[in-house]
């Protein structure tokens, strides 16, 4: 049981590259999310899944893509990096309805770096 | 002003104190109450969490919420350095899908 991974744990983009942050659990968690970490700013949501095939849209989506084709991944592209985009990426996922058996995790991060 | 404030310290206090950490808010749709602990460099994990009003109690961790005041506190008892970490206030509401943050308090436990 690996939890919650993410890759790459470090990047550094040029202006205008796209990449994606790749995100993956093994608990079979309906709901996953995607959050940007910025010095007092606290965890932003930018994009979240409900499950397979359900994404919407959070706080901060603009320049950020997700597709959940698969209960296990949960994918963010960025689309075209700007420097405001610099920041610390966290992935979650968790159980569901907040219950007796609720649970959430967190992954490790992806510190991102926009030149 | 934010939906969620919490003061981001630090607050460093001696080992074995009592530490009390708190958030308002402003939105009294707000039905879910979370705390988090976040180690440096690591990602956030969830403490407790409790619904509507009242207390909850795990070990050294007590969750306080006070609906009237739009007011949330973390209650930590003798504490240890271990316990050195940003812990991040979170809710809402009870149909919502969306989990607003505070921005963190920074705690530091002198031994």
């Amino acid at each position: 049981n690996a939890g919650v991974t993410q890759t790459p744990k470090f990047q550094v983009l040029k202006t205008g590259q796209s990449m994606t942050l790749q995100c993956a659990q093994d608990m079979n968690h309906e709901y996953m999310s995607w959050y940007r970490q910025d010095p007092g700013m606290g965890l932003r949501l930018i994009h979240y899944s409900v499950g397979a095939g359900i994404t919407d849209q959070g706080e901060v989506p603009n320049g950020y893509n997700v597709s959940r084709s698969t209960t296990e991944d949960f994918p963010l592209r960025l689309l075209s990096a700007a420097p405001s985009q610099t920041s610390v990426y966290f992935c979650a996922s968790s159980s569901g309805g907040f219950g007796e058996d609720y649970e959430q995790y967190f992954g490790p991060g992806t510190r991102l770096t926009v030149t | 002003q934010k939906e969620v404030e919490q003061d981001p310290g630090p607050l460093s206090v001696p080992e074995g104190a009592i530490v009390s950490l708190n958030c308002t808010y402003s939105n009294s749709a707000f039905q879910y109450f979370m705390w988090y602990r976040q180690y440096s460099r690591k990602g956030p994990e969830l403490l407790m969490y409790t619904y509507s009003s009242g207390n909850k109690e795990d070990g050294r961790f007590t969750a306080q919420v006070d609906k009237s005041s739009k007011y949330i506190s973390l209650f930590i008892r003798d504490s240890q350095p271990s316990d050195s970490a940003t812990y991040l206030c979170a809710m809402k509401g009870s149909s919502a899908s969306k989990i607003i943050f505070g921005s963190g308090t920074r705690l530091s436990i002198r031994p």
